[in-house]
């Protein structure tokens, strides 16, 4: 039972263009969401989060967007560069007793020079 | 200075054989956790512990235990080791998520049973 899905498992964008990572949830108790970025050989590095009192955080280049209603969130990347080429992980956490992270399977970025 | 460190980085084993991944974190975070990640690059949690007190137990089986001596260690020991089991391994640790920065991964250790 996958209570977070990345649907897309792989996504090509032209650098300097906008990249969109989608995710959705259905376990309504999340309450916390997070991405991350892995590289090969690599461990997943936290790249920025958001709780579900907002529906959007900035963070430079990285926008995450909240639809509560619609259990979906999205990674907005502008502009895309050749060093965002990587694996995207949405994460979410309910319940802040209980700090287990659940993850999807991830969707490979590859900007095109 | 590597913030959460595992060793080793791979290893490849028997079946039946037992085998241990070492984690250390030097960034004082109370929460350490152990992740597998399948070959369908599903990232599952395993376990968690806070101050060396187990906090999460997945549905793992009993092959695997987790020890911690110290709130700066989790290790992961795996008994009769099974083709199944092979995967990428990651530890991690975490202060407190409402802080907003999540876990910090190590490197995974890529575990491989033939």
């Amino acid at each position: 039972d996958q209570q977070v899905k990345q649907n897309s498992p792989s996504l090509s964008v032209q650098e300097g263009r906008i990249s969109i990572l989608n995710c959705d949830y259905t376990n309504s108790m999340f309450d916390y969401f997070l991405w991350y970025k892995k590289y090969p050989a690599e461990g997943p590095t936290f790249l920025i989060s958001i709780s579900s009192i907002k529906d959007k955080n900035e963070d430079g280049r990285f926008t995450v967007f909240l639809n509560k209603s619609a259990k979906h969130l999205s990674l907005h990347i502008v502009p895309s560069q050749p060093g965002d080429s990587a694996v995207y992980f949405c994460a979410a956490a309910g319940d802040f007793g209980n700090e287990k992270l659940t993850f999807g399977t991830g969707t490979r970025l590859t900007i095109i020079p | 200075d590597t913030a959460v460190s595992q060793t080793p980085k791979y290893l490849v084993t028997q079946m039946g054989n037992d085998k241990s991944i070492k984690c250390e974190q030097n960034l004082g975070h109370d929460t350490m956790y152990w992740y597998k990640q399948d070959s369908k690059k599903f990232l599952k949690i395993m376990f968690s512990y806070n101050n060396k007190e187990l906090i999460i137990n997945e549905t793992v089986p009993n092959r695997f235990s987790p020890k911690s001596p110290d709130k700066a260690h989790l290790n992961l020991h795996i008994n009769s080791l099974e083709l199944g089991d092979s995967a990428v391994y990651f530890c991690a640790s975490s202060q407190d998520l409402g802080t907003g920065y999540g876990y910090t991964f190590g490197s995974g250790t890529r575990l491989t049973v033939v």
